[in-house]
């Protein structure tokens, strides 16, 4: 299995709804990114794990809240969204974990389209 | 960290013509290139990956990159394009270094291809 896998592939929810996005990799890759993109704009890093602990979180709001149960499964929880918060959000994985691991390019998974009412 | 420059955020282009998106990355220290490829409505896909070695780099549906250390730059051709072709196109570049986890992109260039 050489893919990142996204669930679901659009999600509309209020702004007080909670739900949680998903992503699933198989390929033994021990760092995974959640990136934000909005239209015509490159993808913005938001959270880093790297073997399934939190490395990096760039100073994003706490309606959103990720997790890693699992060095192949990632999720996304959002509570209490925005409507900027709409934008498309991609799950990415790298085969080297940080420290110590070499850095390796990432893949990327189709991602899931939110829309916030 | 480093930063990326795509210098054109369009570029039409009728079909079987040859183009080239350019990318300049910023910093002096050993760096690791990429293209990505984004069509409508999709995730990013991998095009090409410049870590070391041959400073020419393919895909396999005809695109390359040089990696060019004097000009600080990894432009993406293709001799002769196809309507399938029409994307976005990220630069992507990282430090080498072990434990570098940053990917710093572009703006993105659009390619149109016109029939």
């Amino acid at each position: 299995d050489t893919e990142v896998t996204q669930t679901p592939k659009h999600l509309v929810m209020g702004m007080t709804n909670k739900k949680s996005l998903k992503c699933e990799q198989h390929m033994g890759h021990r760092a995974m990114y959640w990136y934000k993109q909005k239209a015509k704009k490159p993808p913005e890093l938001m959270f880093v794990y790297s073997y399934e602990k939190l490395s990096i979180n760039e100073s994003v709001p706490s309606r959103f809240s990720p997790e890693c149960p699992n060095s192949s499964l990632l999720n996304l929880h959002l509570h209490a969204l925005q409507p900027e918060d709409s934008a498309l959000y991609l799950c990415a994985s790298s085969p080297g974990g940080f420290p110590g691991g070499n850095y390796n390019e990432q893949f990327f998974g189709p991602g899931t389209r939110l829309t916030v009412l | 960290a480093q930063s990326v420059t795509q210098l054109d955020s369009q570029v039409p282009v009728f079909e079987e013509a040859p183009v080239e998106l350019r990318c300049n990355y910023s910093s002096s220290v050993s760096v690791y290139l990429f293209w990505y490829v984004q069509y409508p409505n999709q995730g990013l896909q991998l095009l090409l990956k410049y870590l070391s070695g041959s400073t020419l780099v393919e895909s396999i549906n005809g695109f390359e990159a040089e990696f060019n250390k004097s000009q600080t730059s990894f432009h993406l051709r293709k001799p002769s394009v196809h309507i399938s072709d029409t994307a976005e196109y990220f630069c992507a570049a990282s430090d080498s270094g072990a434990g570098s986890y940053q990917l710093t992109f572009g703006k993105g260039t659009k390619l149109s291809v016109i029939p």
